[in-house]
């Protein structure tokens, strides 16, 4: 496989589940990003996980949880989700070179999330 | 507050005909500006994307127009084809290792492209 995987593609789950989203990316980068897609939005940053470094997005509520084991895998941990959760959660990765100019994102397809 | 301004949200230009989207920014810190095309059920794909060291950058029937006094940059697309209908966002980043790579991204143009 090449480029960014994620996993599941569809993912329907109700307010009290527990679930979880995979994203592993096999391009040797350094740093991996959670994005939400909504209807009508921008894409809003979630979560950097970057050089061992972790940065989130104050405004994104504790019933998302990201983990990073290692740098070619991302998780996002979902519980007690809200309608209003209901979209499309890309991951995407980069290389961070210090002193060096990089790339952009290669983004994966995107898990689509309804929560009912 | 929203860093990346696009315009328009949807646009409809005939086969054969040149597609412009617009985007705007505030932050003159911003060294990186990176196109991004859409496409339904796929993430996003790099487009193309410029520096603010050159006005313009062309790949093969896209271009990029840049304008640094303006903060403005804008996205070109000549002989418009039905497969270019899709989804563009520009974004825009500071590149150095402190920022973490962080994009921040338009709201996105919906391109449709009659045959």
């Amino acid at each position: 496989e090449t480029g960014v995987t994620q996993t599941p593609r569809h993912l329907v789950m109700g307010m009290t589940n527990k679930k979880s989203l995979k994203c592993e990316q096999h391009l040797g980068h350094n740093a991996m990003y959670w994005y939400k897609q909504s209807a009508k939005k921008p894409l809003e940053l979630m979560f950097v996980y970057s050089l061992e470094e972790r940065v989130e997005n104050n405004s994104v509520p504790s019933r998302f949880s990201p983990e990073c084991p290692n740098s070619s895998h991302l998780f996002l941990h979902l519980h007690t989700l809200q309608p209003e959760d209901s979209a499309l959660y890309l991951c995407a990765s980069s290389q961070v070179v210090p002193g060096s100019r990089r790339d952009g994102y290669t983004f994966g397809s995107g898990t689509r999330l309804t929560v009912v | 507050q929203q860093q990346v301004k696009q315009s328009p949200q949807s646009l409809i230009v005939q086969k054969g005909g040149i597609s412009i989207i617009n985007c705007a920014y505030e932050n003159t810190a911003f060294d990186y500006f990176p196109w991004y095309q859409q496409f339904p059920g796929k993430g996003p794909a790099l487009l193309i994307a410029i520096r603010p060291d050159v006005s313009e950058k062309k790949e093969g029937r896209f271009t990029i127009s840049f304008n640094k006094s303006a903060k403005q940059f804008s996205l070109h697309i000549m002989d418009s084809q039905p497969g270019d209908s899709a989804t563009y966002f520009c974004a825009a980043s500071i590149d150095r290792v402190s920022t973490l790579g962080r994009l921040y991204f338009g709201r996105g143009t919906q391109l449709t492209v009659w045959p």
